[in-house]
């Protein structure tokens, strides 16, 4: 199986800060790669796809990028309602897999 | 518009099998290139993936619940269905359907999801 190490599992940032959230994967995934936001009691919103593409109606604010096996997402300037867990997800190989998840709070 | 929204038995007893239906809106799981992913998610955890089934009746399994999972779809009522046999405390946690798309170029995976059914396996 493709591991998918994430990192931090949780942190806190102040409103206007700029927050970077990255998955490892343990092999080659090219850019089959998503990042979902979760919000508490709410199912996952998928919030980029492709490793850099935005999904429809995502604030301009979220970026993905990539280095060779290493994936961010990138807030640019954090807002209130971009409090919540994300969770990268890799679907280039069965099983596809998540990583643990970040927590993103409010400092 | 896409929607899905999934049911099951709220709480069963360890041993007993879970079984799960999703019925969606907005796609047909007969149209080349759908399909419906179920994913779980215990309670203040992670996401695991769990199975899929697509349009020309391929499915997926995720090996790590070993032989215990079937996926099964009903094209004509618009629903899927996810069974786990030999239930434990382990599986106790809100199971997902998703709705997952491939253009014949890209894959669009899980980009619209149910609200979850909460399952709790217990005594």
């Amino acid at each position: 199986d493709i591991q998918m190490t994430q990192s931090p599992s949780s942190m806190s940032a102040s409103l206007g800060d700029r927050v970077t959230i990255t998955c490892q994967a343990s092999q080659d995934i090219g850019n089959n790669l998503i990042w979902f936001q979760q919000k508490p009691g709410k199912s996952p919103r998928p919030m980029i796809y492709y490793a850099t593409n935005l999904a429809n109606g995502v604030p301009s604010r979220f970026s993905g990028s990539r280095s060779g096996s290493d994936y961010s997402l990138t807030i640019s300037s954090l807002e209130s309602e971009d409090m919540a867990d994300y969770h990268c997800l890799q679907y280039k190989q069965y099983p596809w897999t998540f990583g643990g998840g970040t927590k993103l709070e409010l400092k | 518009q896409v929607t899905l929204k999934e049911s099951g038995p709220g709480i069963l007893q360890p041993s007993h099998t879970l079984s799960l239906t999703c019925s969606f809106s907005g796609f047909s799981l007969s149209t080349y290139g759908m399909g419906v992913s179920w994913i779980r998610q215990p309670s203040g955890k992670g996401l695991e993936c769990l199975a899929s089934i697509w349009w020309n009746g391929n499915t997926y399994n995720n090996p790590s619940l070993k032989s215990r999972l079937t996926v099964s779809k009903d094209t004509s009522n618009n629903q899927a269905f996810l069974k786990v046999t030999s239930v434990d405390t382990a599986d106790t946690a809100t199971y997902y359907c998703a709705h997952t798309r491939y253009d014949g170029t890209y894959y669009y995976v899980m980009d619209v999801w149910g609200q979850g059914a909460s399952v709790t396996v217990s005594s």
